[in-house]
Order: structure tokens, then C-alpha cells, then sequence
């Protein structure tokens, strides 16, 4: 059974690119969070999706950050000019419907280096 | 406002021994309450959760959580720690009346062999 699928797993380009982050939820879960890790601010929430329609994204930093989901089995998270604070590793997880008592399950990660 | 706090940074304890990682949280409603584990260059999995029922719930790994409505409290702990146990441990708590999930900022478990 497939878990939550990132990619790429690693990405490192210059500040100023455009930058995009995939994520393929478990088959089934109909709930999608984008999260953030960095050892200053710890793991951020930053947009989460219900039934493929954001529901909050509160914790999206700046304008520079949006994110789809096209259908229940892709999103993307992309950051549009990349800056070097935008570093982090970015997670994405899944679950059944977020007002549910089900626990999310988290891909492996994408560390994003911008130089 | 709803939060999760994990007061210590680091916990160190020696192999065979028991352990506790500490979890307080502040919500304004019931609680739902989880625990994650976090190796290296991997995303966090889930270990346990409390919803309601009994106060002492078991997860994977042989960690078990005791809920203390009283003190707010949620702690992990297991009763014979291993080397494999080293991670970074993080509490989340879940508002049910307005629905945000908060994580904590994690604690870094080294057992010592």
C-alpha cells in the first residue's frame, strides 16, 4: 500500500526561480496538508484541502506561495520567486476528511535549498 | 487560543530504562490528541491517539500516552527504552469546534546505549 508520495525529494536552485513541489495523497483520504519544517519555526501548517477545495491557508506566508489540487490524487505546492528563507524541508500529509479523529499520514519531504 | 507545548528540547535516557516525553496542550473544547515519531530524512508517522474513553492509550511501537484532563497533560512514555527509540517526538492536539490541528515543536529522544 503506497504511502503519501513527494517529489522531487531534494531541490536546490537559485533565489528568483520558480519552484514546485508535487505531492500524490494515499488512494482514498480526501483531506491534503502542506506543512513546513525549519529548526527555527518547527513544522508549520501552511494550506490544507478538503475533498480537493482549500480550506485554510492561514499559515501560507506570502503571496509568493499557492497551491492546487487539481484532483484527489495531485497537488502542487509553489512558490513563485523562490527567496533563500523560503529553505525549509516542505511535507505534505494526507488523511480521510479532516473533521474526523483520523491521524494524517506524511510523504517523506522535499528539501528545498535556495541559494 | 488553542496550543501544544513540549517543555523539554532533548530527552536522554539509557537503554532498558523507562521514558516520558511531556506534552501540555491548551484548547476550548475536547481535545483529540496525537502523537508522531520522526527519523531522520523521513516524515513524521504516527504513533497514537486520544479521542475519548480510557485515559491510558497504546500505540505502536509499545509507546503508550496517559491523558490527564486535570493537568492538560498528554505524555508518551514506554516502560523500556531501545537505541532504535532516537527520534524527534512530536504532540499534536485537535480543537474540535474550530477544527486547526497544532503541532508541537518536538522533542529529541536519544536513548543511550
Amino acid at each position: 500500500d503506497a504511502g503519501v508520495i513527494q517529489s522531487p525529494r531534494h531541490e536546490v536552485t537559485e533565489m528568483g526561480q520558480e519552484v514546485t513541489l508535487r505531492c500524490k495523497p494515499i488512494s482514498g483520504h480526501n483531506s491534503l496538508f502542506w506543512y513546513r519544517q525549519t529548526m527555527m519555526r518547527g513544522l508549520e501548517l501552511l494550506i490544507y484541502f478538503n475533498n480537493n477545495v482549500p480550506i485554510d491557508d492561514s499559515g501560507m506566508p506570502e503571496d509568493r506561495f499557492s497551491a492546487k489540487m487539481p484532483n484527489a490524487s495531485f497537488s502542487t505546492l509553489k512558490i513563485q520567486p523562490s527567496e533563500p528563507r523560503d529553505s525549509a524541508v516542505y511535507f505534505c500529509a494526507s488523511s480521510f476528511i479532516h473533521g474526523s479523529n483520523q491521524p494524517q499520514h506524511f510523504g517523506d519531504g522535499t528539501r528545498l535549498s535556495i541559494l | 487560543a488553542q496550543s501544544v507545548a513540549q517543555p523539554e528540547d532533548q530527552v536522554n535516557v539509557a537503554e532498558g530504562n523507562p521514558l516520558t516525553v511531556k506534552c501540555t496542550y491548551s484548547v476550548s473544547g475536547n481535545p483529540y490528541l496525537f502523537w508522531y515519531v520522526q527519523y531522520p530524512n523521513r516524515g513524521l508517522q504516527f504513533l497514537l491517539k486520544y479521542i475519548t474513553g480510557d485515559n491510558l492509550v497504546k500505540g505502536s511501537y509499545g509507546f503508550e500516552a496517559e491523558f490527564n484532563k486535570s493537568q492538560t497533560s498528554f505524555h508518551l512514555k514506554k516502560p523500556s527504552a531501545l537505541v532504535s527509540d532516537s527520534a524527534l517526538y512530536f504532540c499534536a492536539v485537535r480543537d474540535m469546534r474550530d477544527d486547526k490541528i497544532i503541532f508541537g515543536k518536538g522533542t529529541r529522544l536519544h536513548i543511550l546505549p
